[in-house]
């Protein structure tokens, strides 16, 4: 079975820092690898993906992932937060099947942004 | 530009009764499903459809069914509720039936169970 761990509830950091939200996956076969962000109140929007090649991912709003294959490991990472960033953020994967997406997701992880 | 759309967004009901939560999606998405949110434990798939007519179970589908009768709809009924199932409940779709595509959610019906 496949799954996904975000280990920290809550992340908190200064406005201007670096910020990495942490997550690993488990999955048979090769994974596709997911972020989504979810605002108060409202559903999930997509964020970046991974799924083949570079394993340096871009999406949106200056967001970037990077894909570790040893490490099972596909971190979030912004160079420099934005108060406007604090939400919750989830890690999904599913595996490389082709077929119909049964994608798993992490338990969130809340990013709180301060000044 | 709608998107995914999902009614109600409240919805309060006793135990024993029965409500469909409608899900509308105008982007000739093939690719729909039903996710609940509970606190700490993410996302889970209840249902979902790959096309009109195609349904399956994902990892939570007991008490819930659905049907995809269009490319547009799928609603999903809760026949007799209950406690277990007060949560938020999302609708999501995507523009590829392979596991590819991101999903666009729907903004998410919030169920209150007494």
């Amino acid at each position: 079975a496949q799954s996904v761990a975000q280990p920290e509830d809550q992340v908190n950091v200064a406005e201007g820092n670096p910020l990495t939200v942490k997550c690993t996956y488990s999955v048979s076969g090769n994974p596709y690898l997911f972020w989504y962000v979810q605002y108060p109140n409202r559903g999930l929007q997509f964020l970046l993906k991974y799924i083949t090649g570079d394993n340096l991912v871009k999406g949106s709003y200056g967001f970037e992932a990077e894909f570790n294959k040893s490490q099972t490991s596909f971190h979030l990472k912004k160079p420099s937060a934005l108060v406007s960033d604090s939400a919750l953020y989830f890690c999904a994967v599913s595996a490389n099947t082709g077929t119909a997406s049964k994608l798993t997701f992490g338990t969130g992880t809340r990013l709180q942004v301060t000044l | 530009n709608a998107g995914v759309t999902q009614t109600p967004k409240f919805q309060v009901l006793k135990t024993g009764q029965s409500m469909t939560l409608q899900c509308a999606q105008d982007m000739n998405h093939e690719y729909m499903s039903w996710y609940r949110q509970d606190p700490g434990m993410g996302l889970r798939l209840i249902h979902y459809s790959v096309g009109a007519g195609i349904t399956d179970q994902g990892e939570v589908p007991n008490g819930y069914n659905v049907s995809r009768s269009t490319t547009e709809d799928f609603p999903l009924r809760l026949l007799s509720a209950a406690p277990s199932q007060t949560s938020v409940y999302f609708c999501a779709s995507s523009g590829r039936k392979s596991n590819t595509g991101e999903l666009f959610f729907g903004e998410g019906s919030r169920l209150t169970v007494l």
